[in-house]
Formats: structure tokens, sequence, C-alpha cells
């Protein structure tokens, strides 16, 4: 079953604590993405990697950080630098960055107290 | 389709009726786009895409029309069924570039 999997589904943390997210693939993508979705907003990008060992910011990397050692696995951390982190975040993955469709893992909530 | 703030658009539709979800996109050299679902608490399924030589594109139950002189994205929901209620929204790409997503607009269908 070849997919794009987020885990755990949900999370909680207390304030002022790092959190790790997990994205992982099995699709054979090159380029994976991270996106945060808040009420009533649309999809906001965080950070993407189009290849192994490299990445670039997004829209709104601030208090994120990523790392891409393997081509299946995209994590995502969550710092307390990050003022406002209770969120959807949503992990997405396409053949390349010139291929436009990307395929959306399930999503995991943060909230952090 | 447009956002308000933290309100979404919503669409009400009578279940067998056809839907029509709307969106407005931002730049005029935007030559991709696709129409994605969102169940709650899920995340976004791929449902129909478009290029910019195209006006209209069909899928199964689902039609994407195109207007680049007032840059309009519709999607056409055929005998719209319960299993159709969740946020639709539409993505926009030029020249290779990453996608930019819209809010969404709710779609609930009554039984």
């Amino acid at each position: 079953d070849g997919g794009i999997t987020q885990s755990p589904k949900y999370l909680f943390r207390k304030e002022g604590q790092n959190v790790t997210l997990s994205c992982e693939q099995n699709l054979n993508h090159d380029a994976m993405y991270w996106y945060r979705q808040d009420p009533g907003q649309g999809l906001r990008l965080i950070y993407y990697s189009q290849i192994v060992n490299d990445f670039q910011k997004g829209d709104i990397a601030e208090g994120y950080s990523v790392s891409r050692e393997k081509k299946e696995s995209f994590p995502l951390t969550v710092t307390s630098a990050q003022k406002n982190p209770t969120a959807f975040y949503l992990c997405a993955s396409s053949i390349g960055l010139d291929s436009y469709e990307q395929y959306f893992g399930p999503g995991t909530r943060l909230t952090v107290t | 389709g447009e956002s308000v703030g933290l309100h979404l658009p919503t669409l009400s539709v009578q279940e067998g009726d056809n839907s029509i979800i709307n969106c407005a996109y931002s730049n005029s050299a935007s030559d991709y786009f696709i129409w994605y679902k969102q169940e709650s608490g899920k995340g976004p399924q791929f449902i129909i895409d478009i290029r910019s030589n195209m006006d209209k594109r069909q899928g199964q139950r689902v039609t994407v029309l195109l207007n680049k002189t007032v840059k309009h994205l519709s999607l056409q929901i055929a005998a719209t069924q319960p299993g159709d209620s969740a946020v639709y929204f539409c993505a926009e790409s030029w020249h290779g570039n990453k996608l930019v997503f819209g809010a969404g607009t709710i779609l609930r269908v009554k039984s």
C-alpha cells in the first residue's frame, strides 16, 4: 500500500518543549512538504525538500526545523520558539518540485498548553 | 469561494442536486490548478486538476471549469451525495512553482 503516513494523529505538549512530528512516504517521491493549517485558513507552507539532505524555508518557517536524511522521511520539529504552535500539521509529497500534484498524509493535530 | 477571516463560506445542497463551488485565484500567470477535498480531521485528497490551456475538464461526477479572463475556477459535483460533505479548496501554481492554496468552502449535503 503506497502512501504517506504521519504519526501520531494527536499530540499534546507543554509550552516550552520541542516536539517532532513524523512523516514517512513509500511513493518514491523526491519532494516533500510540511504545511500548517489553522481554522478558516488555507494551507501555509513551512518547509519543503526537493532531495535528500536539502530543504528550503517556506512562508512560515520561523520556530520550525526539519531534516531530510532519507528520501522516505521528512520529520518536522516544532521548537519552543514557535509562538503559536497549536495547529493541524500536514505533510505532503510529490514526484518532484516541478510535478504539481501533491499527495497528503492524514495530518497531526498538535496542542500546546 | 473567498474566505472571510475564520468563517469559511458554506454551500448547503440537497442530496441529489448538483453543487458548484467557486474559487477566485490570484495570479494571472498561474498555469495549473487543482481541487482538493478535505474531510474533518483528515488530509486533503486530490479530486481533479486542470492546466491553463484548457477551460474544462471532466472526471467522475466532477467537472472543473476555468475562466482565465476573470481568474475564476469552479468545481461542479453532479448528483451530490452525503459523502461529498467536506471542505473543498483550490490551489494554483505557475511555472513549476509550489502550490498556493485557497482557504476553502464547506459543502454540506442535506439528506
